[in-house]
């Protein structure tokens, strides 16, 4: 059980197009998902949480115009990047929390990479 | 806030032989710590946790302890196999939403 997943598992963009990245929970409800992204050989940076049905929370520093993020459904999230830049280019994981429990799990991420 | 120290950065163990890894946190307040494992290019997978309110916890080879007053909490692999090699990332979860304040990882290698 616990099972998340992304799509798409990598995307090459060209700078100033959106990327779409999708998470899914797949066997449970997923009552608060979380967006990092990770650069080569360092932790995970959290970005923004979102509840089912609510505005996503973003950290300090991460633009909330540029790093769409939805969570329409206790399944679904979506994060879109718009206008996407080289430097925008990162693996960017999603994780998923079920109702009352703490643990958090997480799908298998995106690699981005913008030319 | 939160900040959450990890030791070492890398660990080079012979096969067979146990590793321990360590962190600590800042901030009392934190009641939920989870390790996870990290395999090249892929998302961290949630391998053992612990509650405020336990001490230790066993999982086959892997157990974590937690010393609340030390703000302490360690990840123990006994009996390492070649698969055990990976980053190891733990955390303190914080706030309502439960947001999870990672340690820096610690990269594990098993030597044959």
């Amino acid at each position: 059980g616990a099972v998340v997943s992304q799509h798409p598992s990598r995307v090459i963009c060209k700078s100033g197009t959106s990327v779409k990245i999708e998470c899914r929970s797949l066997d449970f409800q997923a009552t608060t998902m979380f967006w990092y992204r990770q650069f080569p050989k360092q932790s995970l940076m959290l970005m923004a949480t979102s509840n089912e049905g609510s505005k996503a929370t973003y950290e300090q520093g991460v633009e909330k115009d540029k790093f769409l993020i939805n969570h329409a459904s206790l399944t679904l999230s979506t994060l879109t990047v718009t206008s996407a830049h080289p430097e925008d280019s990162s693996f960017y994981i999603c994780s998923a929390r079920g109702g009352a429990g703490y643990e958090q799990y997480f799908g298998p991420g995106t690699r981005l990479t913008v030319t | 806030g939160e900040n959450v120290e990890q030791h070492p950065s890398t660990l080079s163990v012979q096969e067979g032989d146990s590793a321990v890894i360590k962190c600590t946190y800042s901030d009392s307040a934190s009641n939920y710590f989870p390790w996870y494992k990290q395999e090249l290019g892929k998302g961290p997978q949630l391998i053992i946790d612990i509650r405020s309110n336990v001490g230790e916890k066993k999982d086959q080879r892997i157990a974590v302890t937690l010393n609340k007053t030390a703000k302490h909490f360690s990840l123990h692999i006994t009996e390492t196999q070649p698969e055990d090699s990976a980053v190891y990332f733990c955390a303190a979860s914080l706030g309502s939403n439960y947001q999870l304040i990672w340690g820096a990882g610690t990269k594990l290698i098993i030597k044959p």
